[in-house]
């Protein structure tokens, strides 16, 4: 594709839904990682996928977040039992190469999807 | 744990000012660093990458500049525009370990006409 692309661009949830996340990253691009950006806060990591390994899950907050990239290509992010706390926006980025990060390559970052928890 | 900061957290210019805008770090074990725009409602643009080797990478009117062991980068936009306005983020990637790319909270800039 022409770039990253996230689905929902917004998402409204009551406390303790389930939301499911999608990033669709740009074709070929072996490295994913999704960020959690606070308001008025930078991107905060959260997990970095290279191909369908999840390398490092060591930003997710509680074990209520779960990712997953089964096919080395789309990535979904599993939010369960919402809390008000979770509602941020939502960012997915790729990147060409992988080496598990060790690499000069850009970060492409998606729009983010707006997690709102009411 | 790699810690990064950037100064002044806002800021309001009238068009034409040449710009500074800082990023620090606490760990200079870095493999790269870079700058990113992020306009409202929307994800980050890379504007610049320097690697840890290099001191300045150019882009148009955007000039920034790494001093790793003082842990230190700069981002110099020339001559303002309106069109300069957005949130301007800066990444450093460690070297000592994990390679993932830790953000500042960035600085937001208004160019008004």
């Amino acid at each position: 594709g022409a770039g990253v692309s996230q689905s929902p661009r917004y998402k409204v949830a009551k406390r303790g839904q389930d939301v499911a996340l999608r990033c669709d990253p740009i074709s070929g691009h072996v490295s994913l990682f999704w960020y959690q950006q606070a308001l008025g806060q930078g991107p905060e990591f959260l997990t970095y996928f290279q191909n369908e390994a999840q390398l490092d899950k060591s930003g997710l907050p509680s074990d209520r977040f779960f990712a997953e990239r089964p096919e080395g290509s789309v990535s979904t992010l599993k939010i369960q039992r919402t809390q008000q706390e979770d509602s941020a926006v939502y960012l997915c980025a790729s990147s060409a190469a992988g080496s598990g990060g060790k690499t000069n390559e850009k970060l492409f970052f998606g729009s983010g999807t707006q997690l709102s928890v009411l | 744990k790699q810690e990064v900061t950037q100064i002044p957290a806002a800021l309001s210019v009238p068009e034409g000012e040449n710009l500074v805008l800082n990023c620090s770090f606490t760990d200079s074990a870095i493999y790269n660093l870079q700058w990113f725009r992020q306009d409202p409602g929307k994800g980050l643009t890379s504007l610049l990458l320097i690697q840890s080797s290099q001191r300045e990478q150019t882009s148009g009117r955007l000039n920034a500049s790494l001093d790793k062991s003082s842990g230190r980068s700069t981002l110099y936009i020339a001559a303002s525009q309106p069109g300069d306005s957005a949130t301007y983020l800066c990444a450093v990637k460690g070297s000592g370990g994990s390679y993932i790319p830790t953000f500042g909270r960035g600085t937001s800039l208004i160019v008004h006409p």
